[in-house]
């Protein structure tokens, strides 16, 4: 059973330039979350994408933007990078069952360094 | 704003003693709260979690207690291994915006042979 993937691991940008991640949720979940970590901190929440729709936002600019798939993985895609978006970018996936859907399951994120 | 606070970044135990990690929180409306454990190179697994309805949950070696009228939530490792070894995070949501989770920036945990 396939848990979360991640693509790539690690990522070198420059500022200003524009940045994709990739996310395969677990098997048979719905519901992809995208948390930003960094350095020093704890997960931030960005957003999260159920039914290929933005469900919820965080607080992150419009630079940051995402999309959903019909099989339930995910992009994250940061426009114009500053070097504060430099950190380690997570995937979280959940099904939509149930009241308490917070048990979510991280993939091993992409770091993102901005130079 | 930081709503789930982890005031002690590091913490080292000895092997077989207990470890307790501290977690404080101010959102009132919180009521679902989580730890989570994270090894290097991978991402945070889940590890126990408490809804606002108890005060204590626990699960095998590991018990999370909660303080609602002190907004504070502890989780126990009893006894300790060194495969405990990781950083903890302590994570809150609340019921009318539950998607979005807040997490505390961690507690490294060093349990010692």
């Amino acid at each position: 059973d396939a848990g979360v993937t991640q693509s790539p691991t690690h990522l070198i940008k420059t500022r200003g330039q524009q940045v994709t991640l990739r996310c395969s949720p677990k098997s048979g979940h719905d519901t992809v979350s995208w948390y930003q970590q960094a350095l020093g901190q704890g997960p931030q929440f960005i957003f999260q994408y159920y039914e290929e729709e933005e469900r919820q936002r965080g607080n992150f600019p419009d630079r940051f933007s995402g999309h959903q798939f019909p099989n339930y993985s995910s992009e994250l895609n940061v426009n114009a990078l500053l070097l504060g978006d430099s950190a380690l970018y997570l995937c979280a996936s959940n099904t939509d069952r149930g009241r308490f859907n917070e048990k979510l399951f991280f993939g091993s994120g992409t770091q993102l360094s901005v130079l | 704003d930081q709503q789930v606070k982890q005031n002690s970044p590091s913490l080292s135990v000895q092997e077989g003693r207990i470890s307790i990690l501290n977690c404080d929180y101010t959102n009132s409306m919180f009521d679902y709260f989580l730890w989570y454990k994270k090894y290097p190179a991978e991402g945070p697994t889940f590890l126990i979690s408490i809804s606002s309805i108890k005060d204590k949950n626990e699960d095998g070696r590991f018990t999370v207690f909660l303080n609602k009228s002190a907004k504070h939530l502890s989780l126990h490792i009893v006894p300790s291994q060194p495969g405990d070894s990781a950083v903890y995070f302590c994570a809150a949501s609340a019921r009318y915006n539950n998607n979005d989770m807040r997490f505390g920036a961690g507690t490294r945990l060093t349990v010692k042979p």
